[in-house]
C-alpha cells in the first residue's frame, strides 16, 4: 500500500547542514513535497519537486529525488536556530490528490 | 499567500458531547477541503475529502455518522465530532485546495494551524 518513512529526528549545530531523508513507494507519483510544521501551527509548504527531475534548489533549501530508490532528500545548507522544526515528506497520489504524509522528522538546531 | 482560518485552536470537552471545529479560506475559494487527524509524534492521516456542496468522501475507517463534514459553501467547511471520547482527542488540521488554472494542486492547497482537541 502507500507508505513513506522518515527518520523521527536529527539534530544539528547552528550553521552546519541538515540532511532530512524520505522513502515512498508509489512511482507513479508525479509531485513531491516538503512541509515545514512549527508547535502548535499548521503546515507550511517549503518546497516541492516534479518526478521527471532530480534535484531542486531553491537558497538554502536542495531537493534530491532519487526515483530508482524512491529516495527523497531534503538538505537546508546554514541551519539557523528558526529551522527547528518538524518535517514532513509527502507524495501526491495522482489518481485522487491524495497527499501521503511521512512520519515527519523533528529537527533540533543546537546554538 | 492564501490564508485558512481554522477554528477553535483549542478545545478542551467531556466525554459524550460534540465539538465543531470550523475552516474558512479568507481570500479564496475552496472547491476541495481535506481534514487530517494527527496524533501526538505520528504524521498527518487523512480523514476525509470535501468538495463544496456534495457529501464528503471518508477514508476507510473513519466513521462517518461520527465525523460530520459539512462543505456548504466556497469558503467553509465544518467538521463536527459527535459524541466525543477520549480516544478522539488529536491535533485536527484542514487544508483547502483554491480554484484556479494554471498552478498545479500543491501550489493551491493551504493548510490551517490545526486544532488540538482535548476530550476528558
Amino acid at each position: 500500500g502507500e507508505d513513506v518513512e522518515q527518520s523521527l529526528f536529527l539534530s544539528v549545530r547552528e550553521g552546519d547542514s541538515s540532511v532530512i531523508n524520505c522513502t515512498y513507494t508509489d512511482s507513479s507519483s508525479t509531485y513531491l513535497y516538503w512541509y515545514k510544521q512549527e508547535p502548535g501551527a499548521g503546515l507550511q509548504l517549503l518546497t516541492y519537486i516534479f518526478s521527471n527531475m532530480d534535484m531542486k534548489q531553491d537558497q538554502r533549501l536542495t531537493v534530491l529525488l532519487n526515483k530508482k530508490d524512491k529516495h527523497l532528500s531534503l538538505r537546508i545548507a546554514d541551519t539557523q536556530t528558526g529551522d527547528s522544526a518538524i518535517y514532513f515528506c509527502a507524495e501526491l497520489m495522482d489518481s485522487s490528490y491524495k497527499l501521503i504524509f511521512g512520519s515527519g522528522t523533528r529537527l533540533l538546531v543546537r546554538p | 499567500g492564501a490564508v485558512v482560518s481554522q477554528h477553535p485552536s483549542w478545545v478542551i470537552c467531556k466525554s459524550g458531547t460534540s465539538v465543531k471545529i470550523e475552516c474558512r479560506s479568507l481570500d479564496f475559494q475552496a472547491t476541495t477541503m481535506f481534514w487530517y487527524r494527527q496524533f501526538p509524534k505520528q504524521s498527518l492521516m487523512l480523514m476525509a475529502t470535501s468538495n463544496e456542496g456534495s457529501k464528503a468522501t471518508y477514508e476507510q475507517g473513519v466513521e462517518k455518522d461520527k465525523f460530520l463534514i459539512n462543505h456548504a459553501s466556497l469558503t467553509l467547511s465544518t467538521l463536527t465530532v459527535t459524541s466525543a471520547h477520549p480516544e478522539d482527542s488529536s491535533f485536527y488540521i484542514c487544508s483547502a485546495h483554491g480554484l484556479g488554472t494554471g498552478a498545479f494542486f500543491g501550489e493551491k492547497l493551504f493548510f490551517g494551524s490545526g486544532t488540538q482537541l482535548s476530550v476528558l
